[in-house]
């Protein structure tokens, strides 16, 4: 089936250290995000991509980085410099980044940093 | 930047009884969309709106783009149980490398059986 699949579902980990999830699309879409949700808050962009190797910066960067070195994949590394990580993290897709811009989720990630 | 201001915040209603909710910017777009998200889940897109003045319904939704272009509602008529969820509206002005999605802080939707 196509879709969005983000990994793992929950995650763990220690103040200090730096974690990676993953989100892979089987859409052909050119276009991927990541969206931070905070409980009562709506979804905000921390980066987005309109094409392989080239990715920009949205709203709330700091603390994180991107990398789109396949089509399929974009992968998302919260650093240690994130002040608040811990979060639901969502990644989408759209088959373009400008005209055709329905944008479709993946099932998203929590992130526990204790 | 732009901003999106959803309303209400919150309902409880009784299984039957039909929705609305709104959204309202303080800028134009030109695309409208609206999501509903089940609690742990990515949200699931219902309806896109692509023109002021369009009306789309997809079953016992219903969705309205404004003529200002700074707004768009989402009815639900006859709510049933399985209606329960987070309810976001998102708007895009296309436009140079200005196309990302804002949304709004969600409608959390509660129906009594």
């Amino acid at each position: 089936d196509g879709g969005i699949t983000q990994s793992p579902k929950y995650l763990f980990r220690k103040e200090g250290q730096n974690v990676t999830l993953s989100c892979e699309q089987n859409l052909n879409h050119d276009a991927m995000y990541w969206y931070r949700q905070d409980p009562g808050q709506g979804l905000r962009l921390i980066y987005y991509s309109q094409i392989v190797n080239d990715f920009q910066k949205g709203d709330i960067a700091e603390g994180y980085s991107v990398s789109r070195e396949k089509k399929e994949s974009f992968p998302l590394t919260v650093t240690s410099a994130q002040k608040n990580p811990t979060a639901f993290y969502l990644c989408a897709s759209s088959k373009d980044g400008t005209f055709n811009t329905e944008a479709f989720f993946g099932q998203g990630t929590r992130l526990t940093v204790v | 930047g732009q901003q999106l201001n959803q309303s209400p915040q919150s309902m409880f209603i009784q299984e039957g009884e039909d929705v609305s909710m709104n959204c309202t910017s303080s800028s134009i777009f030109n695309t409208w969309l609206w999501y509903k998200q089940d609690p742990g889940e990515g949200p699931v897109l219902l309806i896109a709106l692509y023109k002021a003045g369009e009306l789309t319904s997809n079953g016992r939704l219903t969705a309205q783009f404004g003529i200002t272009r700074k707004d768009s509602f989402l009815n639900i008529s006859a709510s049933i149980p399985s209606d329960v969820g987070i309810y976001f509206c998102a708007g895009q002005l296309r436009g140079g490398s200005n196309y990302k999605l804002t949304f709004g802080k969600g409608t959390l939707l509660t129906v009594n059986p």
